[in-house]
């Protein structure tokens, strides 16, 4: 069965700028989670979709980042605009269940100069 | 806010030895699970052990949980150059969907 996939794997941007990172989820997988992973600690979690729903954004800064699931499959998270302190790698999840193994993509490494 | 503490931060140790990592988090959880994170890449989900739980085994992977000290460890025996990683536990909550993720032990094998 194919992963998770992500795009791009890096993304080098001034900031200020906008910035897009786009998540494939495993076929099948309702519930699909953006994590952001500053260097030397653990992933947290951005937002958790069920399907094209939002079950949890609590983390999300609002103001600047934004993420839509359309159609329940493909998912897309933006930041506009961008700061040095979003400099992170940007990992994807899904899973079949919630409270079940979540399934990671290889992230997407930012660096914001 | 993370959830768990793993300790040790960092670990180094000879390829055949074990290496033991352990976590403590701070609330009342449902599952905890344990991922390995290779440098560059993705998570890779080790195991998952239940709250009702106490040990699980997988392959070279023990887990324990103790719910009253609100900790668990993972031990990985016999280790190899590949096991070179860093290691991560994760805990939910009930009522609470979301994963929390510990800071990570960072484990290099010596070959």
């Amino acid at each position: 069965e194919a992963g998770v996939a992500q795009s791009p794997r890096y993304k080098i941007i001034e900031k200020r700028q906008s910035v897009a990172f786009w998540c494939n989820p495993i076929s099948g997988h309702a519930t699909l989670y953006w994590y952001q992973q500053i260097l030397g600690q653990g992933p947290k979690l951005l937002i958790q979709f069920q399907n094209n729903g939002v079950v949890d954004d609590s983390q999300l800064p609002k103001d600047r980042f934004s993420a839509e699931r359309l159609k329940g499959v493909d998912s897309t998270l933006k930041i506009q605009p961008a700061k040095l302190e979003d400099s992170a790698v940007y990992l994807c999840a899904s899973t079949n269940r919630i409270w079940d193994t979540q399934y990671f993509g290889p992230g997407t490494r930012l660096t914001v100069l | 806010s993370q959830q768990g503490e793993e300790d040790p931060q960092a670990l180094s140790i000879q390829e055949g030895e074990n290496a033991t990592m352990n976590c403590s988090y701070k609330t009342s959880i449902n599952n905890l699970q344990w991922y390995r994170q290779n440098s560059g890449r993705g998570l890779v989900h080790l195991i998952l052990i239940r709250s009702n739980e106490r040990e699980k085994h997988s392959g070279r992977l023990r887990v324990t949980l103790d719910t009253s000290k609100k900790s668990s460890s993972l031990l990985i025996t016999a280790s190899r150059a590949a096991d070179t990683a860093s290691y991560f536990c994760a805990t939910d909550n009930f009522g609470n969907e979301k994963l929390t993720f510990g800071t990570g032990t960072r484990l290099t094998i010596i070959p």
